[in-house]
């Protein structure tokens, strides 16, 4: 079983929807991350977090750290944001990334 | 151009063969982190060099290799490669642990035929 568990793993909505992709993790983390991978499959990573909540543009990223779980959401969605979003934790004392895999989002015009 | 250089972009090569794939980092960044997606298998972290040493390995084969030059650059060396090894390789920099968020290359694609 994956320590990293996302949800859905396709999603697909009009644009300008609210969209919200999910993610479980299962072990103890110093950090989560949030990446963005396009279909030229470029990575790019768009939060880190720790606690609370962070936002840029209209993306944000929460974290319940109680709870181990993460959310990711796109207001006023467009089809630019069409990507694969992937959830990643980096572990207690570890350096290295474990990921989920993957949420694929289209977004229709 | 997030600041971390992969080359090649696109690698082609026959199973038994021996390629090396480089990376270099964003300027100022001293770790350099060696990823794996393949289509069965997801993105999976291989190795990690800080300043010019080993700091963490993950799921590399021991036909694979890698090393971090004292100019921060680093090689990821793949060897009597199958078919299986086809997959996206990335590279990954930050300026030391993971706590300072990571910044990943555009990636080598390496088919094996």
């Amino acid at each position: 079983k994956n320590e990293v568990e996302q949800s859905p793993q396709n999603l697909t909505a009009q644009e300008g929807e609210f969209i919200t992709i999910n993610c479980s993790y299962s072990v103890g983390i110093s950090a989560l991350h949030w990446l963005q991978q396009h279909p030229g499959g470029g990575i790019v990573s768009l939060f880190m977090l720790s606690s609370g909540k962070k936002k840029h543009g209209r993306l944000i990223a929460t974290i319940n750290i109680q709870e181990k779980h993460s959310s990711l959401h796109i207001t006023a969605s467009h089809p630019r944001d069409s990507a694969v979003y992937i959830c990643a934790a980096s572990g207690a004392g570890s350096y290295q990334l474990t990921f989920g895999k993957g949420t694929k989002l289209s977004v229709i015009p | 151009d997030s600041g971390v250089t992969q080359t090649p972009k696109h690698l082609i090569t026959a199973t038994g063969q021996r390629v090396t794939l480089r990376c270099s980092p964003r300027s100022g960044d001293l770790s350099v982190y060696w990823y794996q997606q393949s289509l069965d298998q997801g993105l999976q972290f291989l190795i990690q060099y800080y300043n010019g040493e080993e700091r963490a390995k993950g799921n590399i084969l021991e036909r694979f290799s890698a090393q971090q030059f004292p100019d921060l650059h680093s090689e990821l060396n793949l060897s009597s490669l199958e078919l299986g090894d086809s997959a996206l390789y990335f590279c990954a920099s930050s300026v030391a642990g993971d706590s300072y968020g990571y910044t990943f290359g555009s990636g080598t694609r390496l088919t094996v035929v």
